[in-house]
C-alpha cells in the first residue's frame, strides 16, 4: 500500500456546478477525515469516518457538502451548487487510532470560476 | 477551545544553519501532536509524532521536543539545506476531541544555497 490516495489532483468547475472527489486510504486504518485548506492557512477539519459511520462532522460542513464511505472502504466528498469560497485545499487523511498518527493524501485543488 | 500558534510565520535562513520552530498550544489536554511538512500545491508529509506521554522525538536532522505542561513544542533542524524549504505545520489532537487534529497556520523555511 503506497499511501492515502485522492482524485483528482486538480478540478476546475464553473459556480453553480457540482464536484465529487475520492479518497483511498490506507487499507488497514479504519479512520478517515477530511480537512479543507484555503491559502496560507492550516487545514480545517470537515468530517470524521470510523469504518463506514460519519461520527463527526463540521460547522464548515454546509448542506451543500456531502461526504460517504460505503462499506469503510474509499470515501467521496460532493459539494453541490459550488460557490467562488469553496476554492480550496481538500485534504484526506487516514489513521488507525488515537496513539497513531495521521497519513494525509496529496488533496485535491479545487477552483470554483 | 484549542488554539495552536505558530511563530515565526516565515523565516529565511542560509544553508548549513541549525534552526528552530516554534508552536504553542492553549490547551495542554492533548494525545500527542505531530509536526508535517507541506511542499506548495501539496499535501502533508508527516515528520514526527510525539505523544503526550513522551518529551522528544528524533529523526536524521530532525528533533521534536515536547512540553505539555508550558503548552509547547519546537522542531529543531540541523544543518539546513535548500531541499528544507517548505512550510512547516504543527498539529495537536485534543483530548476531548480525539478525532481532529488543531493545526497552526504554519511556518514558511526558505533555505538559501
Amino acid at each position: 500500500d503506497t499511501g492515502v490516495s485522492q482524485d483528482p489532483r486538480h478540478k476546475i468547475t464553473k459556480r453553480g456546478q457540482n464536484v465529487t472527489f475520492r479518497c483511498d486510504p490506507i487499507s488497514e486504518h479504519n479512520r478517515l477525515y477530511w480537512y479543507r485548506q484555503t491559502l496560507g492557512q492550516g487545514p480545517e477539519f470537515l468530517t470524521y469516518f470510523q469504518n463506514e459511520a460519519q461520527l463527526e462532522k463540521s460547522r464548515l460542513l454546509s448542506d451543500r457538502f456531502s461526504a460517504e464511505r460505503p462499506k469503510g472502504s474509499f470515501s467521496t466528498l460532493e459539494i453541490q451548487r459550488t460557490e467562488q469560497g469553496d476554492s480550496a485545499m481538500y485534504l484526506c487523511a487516514s489513521s488507525s487510532g488515537t496513539d497513531y498518527g495521521y497519513t494525509f493524501g496529496s488533496g485535491t485543488r479545487l477552483t470554483v470560476v | 477551545k484549542q488554539e495552536v500558534t505558530q511563530i515565526p510565520a516565515a523565516l529565511s535562513v542560509p544553508e548549513g544553519e541549525n534552526l528552530v520552530l516554534n508552536c504553542s498550544f492553549t490547551d495542554s489536554a492533548i494525545y500527542n501532536l505531530q509536526w508535517f511538512r507541506q511542499d506548495p500545491g501539496k499535501g502533508l508529509t508527516s515528520l514526527l509524532l510525539i505523544q503526550s506521554s513522551q518529551r522528544e522525538q528524533t529523526s536524521g536532522r530532525l528533533n521534536a521536543s515536547l512540553d505539555k505542561s508550558s503548552g509547547r513544542s519546537t522542531l529543531y533542524i540541523a544543518a539546513s539545506q535548500p531541499g528544507d524549504s517548505a512550510t512547516y505545520l504543527c498539529a495537536v489532537r485534543p483530548v476531548d476531541s480525539s478525532y481532529k487534529l488543531i493545526f497552526g497556520s504554519g511556518t514558511r523555511l526558505l533555505v538559501r544555497p
